[in-house]
């Protein structure tokens, strides 16, 4: 069964610091992970990585994949009190059965 | 970008009434759909993938003759929670894949309520 693990499931930091989410997946047939920014209905797409050790940046966020030891972490630096949401990991394999299977998710409090 | 339209948002029914919600694709064409169902602070469960023309693939648990998912055309697809009862309840959200760059975009959601 495929298996999608992020940690922390909560965090709460101050405005301004940087903050690592980690995503970790036991999949068969890997093709893709993405992460998605959820506030309070539909989830954001983020990123998509499906090369190991090539950083995607977008403004404060960045994230990596490592295909070998089956993670990814997503940075936010300088955090802002709009960063506050749940952040999704996600995994899609290949196949005709290719389907997305979800971490349960990070929370993340930015307080001033 | 991408917009998939998702109706209604809000719903609460009695028990043991059928409810359809539709997810559309707005300016594009999406082969494949899919249907999740997420309980508060937890993450989105797969429930279904929807392939246009063809009968819907369910995950294992889910009861496919309780939620029914119909996928006319590239731009609909519908799930109809049949006789729906209190574990009903849930916030059920589509997503629509393109089929250019196959991102997945996703719908607002809709939270049903069953009294």
């Amino acid at each position: 069964e495929d298996k999608v693990v992020q940690s922390p499931l909560s965090l709460v930091v101050h405005e301004g610091d940087t903050v690592t989410l980690n995503c970790s997946y036991e999949v068969t047939n890997f093709r893709s992970l993405l992460w998605y920014k959820q506030e309070k209905k539909a989830p954001t797409f983020l990123f998509m990585l499906t090369s190991s050790g090539i950083e995607k940046k977008s403004g404060r966020l960045s994230s990596i994949l490592d295909k070998k030891e089956l993670f990814s972490i997503l940075n936010i630096t300088a955090t802002q009190t709009g960063d506050s949401a749940v952040y999704l990991c996600a995994v899609r394999t290949t196949g005709t059965a290719s389907k997305l299977t979800f971490g349960t998710g990070t929370r993340l409090q930015v307080t001033l | 970008g991408a917009v998939v339209s998702q109706h209604p948002s809000r719903v609460i029914c009695k028990s043991g009434t059928s409810v359809k919600i539709e997810c559309r694709s707005l300016d594009f064409q999406a082969t494949t759909m899919f249907w999740y169902r997420q309980f508060p602070k937890q993450s989105l469960m797969l429930m279904a993938t929807s392939n246009e023309g063809s009968k819907a693939t369910y995950e294992q648990g889910v009861e496919k003759d309780k939620f029914l998912i119909n996928h006319a055309s590239l731009t609909l697809s519908t799930l109809t929670v049949t006789s729906a009862h209190p574990e009903d309840s849930s916030f059920y959200i589509c997503s629509a894949r393109t089929t250019v760059n196959e991102k997945l975009f996703f719908g607002s959601g809709t939270q049903l309520s069953v009294l």
